[in-house]
This record gives C-alpha cells, sequence and structure tokens, in this order.
C-alpha cells in the first residue's frame, strides 16, 4: 500500500472548518484514498472514500487532486465532538473487501471552543 | 447501517487464563473480518485476517496459538486470547469488511492482572 503523511496535530476552532491534509505521493492507479477516524477509546469510524472525484457525505467532504498525490478531508463546521485522531489511508478496493487497511499516526484534531 | 458490535466492552483476567472476544456485524453479512491491537498512544496494528470458514492469516510476529480465531459465520468472529499474560493487556479491536469498505467495532479494553 501506497504511504501516506499527515501533519501530527491541528486546531480548529469550533463552527469553522476543519481542513486535513494528507499527502499520498506515490499512490497507485487502482487506489482509493479513505478517511477514519478514532475518538479517545473507541474503535475508528468511517468518514468517506473517494479515487478521483471529489466527494461528499453527511460527515464530510474530500477533496482529491487532479494527480492523486494529495487530498484534503474537509468538517465543515467542526464541533467538540470532531475532536479525534483523523487516519487517511490508501488502499486498492474490491477482492471481496479482503485489503486490510494500514494506519499510520495520523492528525490529532483539536476543536477549540 | 454497517454496525459492528464488540463484546464485552472490558474484561479484566487473572493472568494465566483465557478470555474469548466476539465481534458481530450487525447489519450486514461479512467475508472478511480483521482483529486489530492497538497499545496505549500507539495506532492500530493488523493482527489477523479472518474469511468465513478458513482459517485465519497472522501477521508476522502474532501467535497463532496465542490469539485464536474463529470465523463461523458471515457475522461472527471471536478472538481467544489463551493463557493471557500482563504483556497481552491492550485494546482490541474489530473490523468487517464490505466489497470496499471496513467497519470497525466499539473495542474490547482487555486488562491482565
Amino acid at each position: 500500500d501506497a504511504k501516506t503523511t499527515q501533519p501530527t496535530s491541528m486546531d480548529c476552532a469550533e463552527g469553522r472548518a476543519a481542513n486535513l491534509p494528507c499527502n499520498h505521493s506515490t499512490i497507485s492507479g487502482n487506489e482509493y484514498v479513505y478517511w477514519y477516524r478514532q475518538i479517545h477509546s473507541q474503535g475508528p469510524q468511517y468518514i468517506i472514500h473517494g479515487l478521483k472525484n471529489n466527494e461528499t457525505n453527511e460527515m464530510a467532504s474530500l477533496i482529491i487532486t487532479e494527480d492523486r498525490k494529495s487530498s484534503t478531508l474537509i468538517l465543515p463546521h467542526a464541533t467538540l465532538r470532531d475532536t479525534a485522531v483523523y487516519y487517511c489511508i490508501v488502499r486498492p478496493q474490491g477482492g471481496a473487501g479482503s485489503y486490510q487497511l494500514t494506519f499510520g499516526k495520523g492528525t490529532k484534531l483539536s476543536v477549540i471552543p | 447501517g454497517a454496525v459492528v458490535s464488540q463484546h464485552p466492552s472490558w474484561v479484566i483476567c487473572k493472568s494465566g487464563t483465557s478470555v474469548k472476544i466476539e465481534c458481530r456485524s450487525l447489519d450486514f453479512q461479512a467475508t472478511t473480518m480483521f482483529w486489530y491491537r492497538q497499545f496505549p498512544k500507539q495506532s492500530l496494528m493488523l493482527m489477523a485476517t479472518s474469511n468465513e470458514g478458513s482459517k485465519a492469516t497472522y501477521e508476522q510476529g502474532v501467535e497463532k496459538d496465542k490469539f485464536l480465531i474463529n470465523h463461523a459465520s458471515l457475522t461472527l468472529s471471536t478472538l481467544t486470547v489463551t493463557s493471557a499474560h500482563p504483556e497481552d493487556s491492550s485494546f482490541y479491536i474489530c473490523s468487517s469488511s464490505t466489497r470496499d469498505t471496513q467497519y470497525f467495532g466499539p473495542g474490547t479494553r482487555l486488562t491482565v492482572l
């Protein structure tokens, strides 16, 4: 799997947009970008994933650059409950879901009142 | 949708005893389930990949005879920590996979005295 690089930590004011960057310059053509987050002492929560088009769901938006070497997860209106470690992971899709996820250190997002 | 449960959420046991952790996908069938372990202030580390009806595939350094995995149905996988020791104390997290996304359970905190 391609490796990803994320900032160690970020702060965001409550109510503002949180923009979390991820670099994946060695991503392969068949690899998707996945985002998960882990709130303290809980299992990771799936947020969103994409291949090359921008994606949006009820939780967040994912912006992938045209060359696919980096992406940004956007939480449009951060709340205190969004304080968590955010993981950007690249992996192939398909194959009956048998592809594992390799977790790096992620970005510790702190939403400040 | 895509809810994964784990039981128990926490367990304390004496050294030398065995502990079984259950992982269930509640609203979908998962051909593949994964078991992770997370030590304090570290990221998730994959222990094994479990496919329904077949033997689990363990990651390097994970003892298959100590961490017994059974995946008897498309909705249930179990992890048994045999002859537990204090160094096995950790946060154990399972995930169930659809074709394109892994969904995680809430985790089980194991403390071995």
